[in-house]
């Protein structure tokens, strides 16, 4: 079975350019997750997937990330225009059903540099 | 949702057990408690997850007592390759439940 995969790996852009990370969770699995880790501290929760439903979204930091996931298929979060402190690896997750007791399944991220 | 505190750093040898213990004070009555481990370079990975008492899969350990305000991720015999940051994390089925990660634990085995 194949895991969750993310696309780019690395991704470096200069302040003010667009970038866009793309996410194919396991299928099957309708909960998606975003987070992110900046440099020297924890994880942080982004927003949440439902098929293609938004059912939280407060973690996103401001209005210049958006996320989609048309069909309720592949997720892409897009960032623009980038600022610095955007950098920092993203990472997505997905699981078969909600709650603590679901296995949260991750991609290896995408390690994202703004220059 | 129940906050969590993990030591942030330790340090262990291979072929030494390894225990991990993790706060939630505030830990709720429909709580589960779940570990993640996270490898350099990669997403973290479900290790182990319990309610109550112990729980034992061929990775590791999970020790709760009885009041369930602590757990303890137990690695037996751990190699070079477990060096890894892992996480303890509390909550609820249902609502809305959003696994939260904290800093988590810095574990690195020396040879």
């Amino acid at each position: 079975e194949a895991g969750v995969t993310q696309f780019p790996s690395h991704s470096v852009i200069e302040k003010g350019q667009t970038v866009t990370l793309r996410c194919d969770p396991i299928s099957g699995h309708d909960n998606l997750y975003w987070y992110r880790r900046v440099m020297g501290k924890e994880i942080k929760f982004l927003l949440h997937f439902v098929k293609e439903s938004k059912q939280d979204e407060s973690g996103m930091p401001n209005n210049r990330f958006l996320a989609e996931r048309t069909g309720g298929t592949y997720s892409t979060l897009k960032v623009q225009p980038a600022e610095l402190e955007d950098s920092g690896v993203y990472f997505c997750a997905s699981s078969q059903g909600r709650g603590p007791n679901e296995k949260l399944f991750f991609g290896s991220g995408t390690q994202l540099s703004v220059l | 949702l129940a906050k969590t505190t993990q030591p942030i750093s330790m340090d262990s040898y291979e072929g030494q057990e390894v225990n991990i213990t993790c706060s939630h004070n505030n830990i709720a009555t429909n709580d589960y408690i779940t570990w993640y481990q996270q490898f350099p370079s990669q997403g973290p990975r479900f290790i182990i997850q319990g309610y109550k008492t112990k729980v034992t899969n061929e990775v590791a350990s999970l020790f709760i007592p009885a009041d369930r305000k602590s757990s303890t991720l137990s690695l037996p015999r751990v190699s070079l390759s477990d060096t890894a940051v892992y996480y303890c994390l509390v909550g609820a089925p249902g609502g809305s439940y959003i696994p939260t990660f904290g800093r988590g634990t810095s574990l690195i085995v020396h040879p």
